[in-house]
């Protein structure tokens, strides 16, 4: 059973556009929710995080949404620039999603 | 700077053999980790360990093998049982589970 389910695989946005990227989780016990971007053939860093204590968190042009009832959070990356375009991954402790690729079109 | 350190970038292994993957970290993280990444899948657990000498089995552990002698290091053997190995492997580190991850900048391995 997949832990942490993530959607689109895909996006593709114009240059000063709004990106935002789903993933939903399974286990309640989850405390710590972070965002993952990876460019091409590095490492993957930590972008921003959340704990379930707070339904938002706003860093720069990032912003989490969480909501504990429905077990889904969200990326979402104001102003998307083409250096934003990246892998991005959401995780919980021990589990990664399968990744969205984004694009940014100037 | 702190950080991890992966060697060697890439890795060709010919069939039947054993290959060793090295991660050194030097931000005093008590937990390790060792993921393998495959196009559309994501990153998936192969071993973590959250204090020396002791390490658990994640998703994937079958084919592979790891030590924790020491809290900087954390290598990761592939093994000849390890059916599919070709892969980019990534080494992270962090304070515990939940909390953020740092990360290697990965060894590319390839069977030939």
């Amino acid at each position: 059973q997949q832990q942490v389910k993530q959607s689109p695989q895909s996006l593709i946005v114009q240059k000063g556009g709004i990106s935002i990227i789903n993933c939903a989780y399974e286990n309640t016990a989850f405390d710590y929710f972070p965002w993952y971007q990876q460019f091409p053939g590095k490492g993957p860093a930590l972008l921003i995080a959340i704990r379930p204590d707070v339904s938002e968190k706003k860093e720069g042009r990032f912003t989490i949404s969480f909501n504990k009832s429905a077990k889904q959070f969200s990326l979402h990356i104001m102003d998307s620039q083409p250096g934003d375009s990246a892998t991005y991954f959401c995780a919980a402790p021990f589990y990664f999603g399968t990744g969205t690729s984004l694009t940014v079109i100037p | 700077d702190g950080g991890i350190t992966q060697s060697p970038k890439y890795l060709f292994r010919k069939e039947g053999q054993n290959v060793t993957l090295s991660c050194e970290q030097n931000l005093n993280h008590d937990a390790m980790y060792w993921y393998r990444q495959d196009p559309g899948q994501g990153l998936r657990l192969i071993y973590y360990s959250q204090i020396v000498n002791d390490f658990q089995k994640g998703d994937i552990a079958e084919g592979y093998s790891v030590s924790r002698e020491k809290k900087e290091s954390f290598p990761l053997t592939v093994t000849s049982a390890q059916k599919n190995p070709t892969a980019f492997y990534l080494c992270a580190s962090s304070l515990a589970p939940n909390y953020g991850y740092t990360f290697g900048s990965g060894t590319r391995l390839t069977v030939v």
